[in-house]
């Protein structure tokens, strides 16, 4: 079974520039997470679909960041214009709707984003 | 709001030798605790929960976790460490309210020399 597969590994911009970050869920997952770790800090929660639908974007950090899952199948996540403080590596995760009881979430190898 | 804190940004220890991986948290209500890991050039992978029940919770790789209410602490602990358990460990707390997702720490580094 493929795991969470996440596109670019890594990605070099410059400030002002845009990016698209794409995300492949565990097929059947319905749950998709998107996490940002930023300069060895902690792992922040951005958003969080449930198959094609925003249940929760309380961590977007501004309207700079913009994340679909057309279909509930894949996801995108734009950063549009890029800044420098954008720098860190996004984390996609997926799990099943009884993740609250295993408590496992599937996490994707993340895309490293550099902004110059 | 829920947290965990890591104090150490990195964990140094001989292989063979027993490991312990500090996380404290805050929560209200009853806590739900987890431990990942993140091996070089891979992503995240559970390790081990606390939900209820035993104090003394065990994972895989050998991982063990320590849940202590009175302390507020759930150490991850393991009793001979292998060079292979170099890693990036993550401490994580699930909200008890809302949408109910998982809070990380800052994580820390264990490396463990031959």
């Amino acid at each position: 079974e493929a795991g969470v597969t996440q596109f670019p590994s890594h990605s070099v911009i410059e400030k002002g520039q845009t990016v698209t970050l794409r995300c492949d869920p565990i097929s059947g997952h319905d749950n998709l997470y998107w996490y940002r770790r930023v300069m060895g800090k902690e792992i922040k929660f951005l958003l969080h679909f449930v198959k094609e639908s925003k249940q929760d974007e309380s961590g977007m950090p501004n309207n700079r960041f913009l994340a679909e899952r057309t279909g509930g199948t894949y996801s995108t996540l734009k950063v549009q214009p890029a800044e420098l403080e954008d720098s860190g590596v996004y984390f996609c995760a997926s799990s099943q709707d009884r993740w609250r009881d295993t408590g496992e979430l599937f996490f994707g190898e993340g895309s490293r984003l550099t902004v110059l | 709001a829920q947290s965990v804190a890591q104090p150490e940004d990195q964990v140094n220890v001989a292989e063979g030798n027993p490991l312990t991986v500090k996380c404290t948290y805050s929560v209200s209500g009853n806590p739900y605790l987890f431990w990942y890991v993140q091996y070089p050039n891979r992503g995240l992978q559970f390790l081990l929960k606390y939900i209820t029940g035993d104090n003394l919770v065990k994972g895989s790789y050998g991982f063990e976790a320590e849940f202590n209410k009175s302390q507020t602490s759930f150490h991850l602990k393991k009793p001979s460490a292998l060079v292979s358990d170099s890693a990036l460990y993550f401490c994580a707390v699930r909200e008890n309210t809302g949408f109910q997702k998982l809070v990380f720490g800052t994580g820390t580094r264990l490396l463990v020399s031959p």
